[in-house]
């Protein structure tokens, strides 16, 4: 089993629409949580680091579910340059951050 | 603000060629990291230095070796390259924030390899 698991996707909406990614971590010991998103070719970039309390950035917010070591991140109203391929990431006690495999979102016009 | 950054951007290497791949940071942070992204694997760890002069081994270290020069910098070393060390590779900094919680990753733009 991979230490963080996302949704496979791609995921595949019309603008405007309300889309949830679901991540899923193994390792009960991990300390910090993060959703960055990635473009074609490019580097990931920090979308918004998630906290207990669950946070909310625009049209972006995360949830951490500690006891049941899950993350989700809900993008309302869609837009078409929310494209882009989300990673679910942790970051363990031995300073090590660890990747999910990502969910692909694609918004159509 | 140059962040990470890394080079070369692109390379093309022969079957058992060796090289380097720089990465520099100018944010003053302890830790730096190469990861590899391959399609339908997300990023695996390759090695990491959790702070100068210290380095360790991540989830796919062999064919690779690393040097922490200083503080700023972290180099990748292939020795003998092969086509299966094709890939894209990540060159990361982070650092301890405030409470002693570690920021964010911050990433180099990459390189992306062929090995033929």
């Amino acid at each position: 089993r991979k230490e963080v698991e996302q949704d496979p996707g791609p995921f595949n909406v019309p603008e405007g629409a309300t889309v949830a990614f679901n991540c899923t971590y193994s390792n009960s010991a991990s300390q910090s949580f993060f959703w960055y998103r990635q473009d074609c070719r490019k580097e990931p970039k920090l979308l918004m680091s998630v906290y207990s309390s669950g946070n909310e950035d625009g049209r972006f917010t995360a949830q951490l579910n500690r006891a049941s070591q899950y993350i989700s991140l809900l993008i309302r109203d869609s837009k078409l340059s929310d494209s882009a391929t989300y990673l679910c990431v942790v970051l363990n006690y031995g300073q090590n951050f660890v990747f999910g495999p990502g969910t692909r979102l694609s918004v159509l016009p | 603000n140059a962040g990470v950054t890394q080079t070369p951007k692109f390379q093309v290497l022969k079957t058992g060629q060796s090289m380097t791949l720089q990465c520099a940071q100018d944010m003053n942070h302890n830790s730096m990291y190469w990861y590899r992204q391959d399609p339908g694997m997300g990023l695996r760890l390759i090695y990491y230095s959790a702070s100068e002069g210290t380095t360790d081994k991540g989830e796919v270290p062999n064919g690779y070796n690393v040097s922490r020069l200083n503080k700023r910098e972290f180099s990748l070393r292939l020795e003998s390259a092969a086509p299966s060390q094709t890939s894209v590779y990540f060159c990361a900094s982070s650092n301890v924030g405030t409470g002693g919680l570690w920021t964010e990753a911050f990433f180099g733009q990459g390189t992306r390899l062929t090995v033929v």
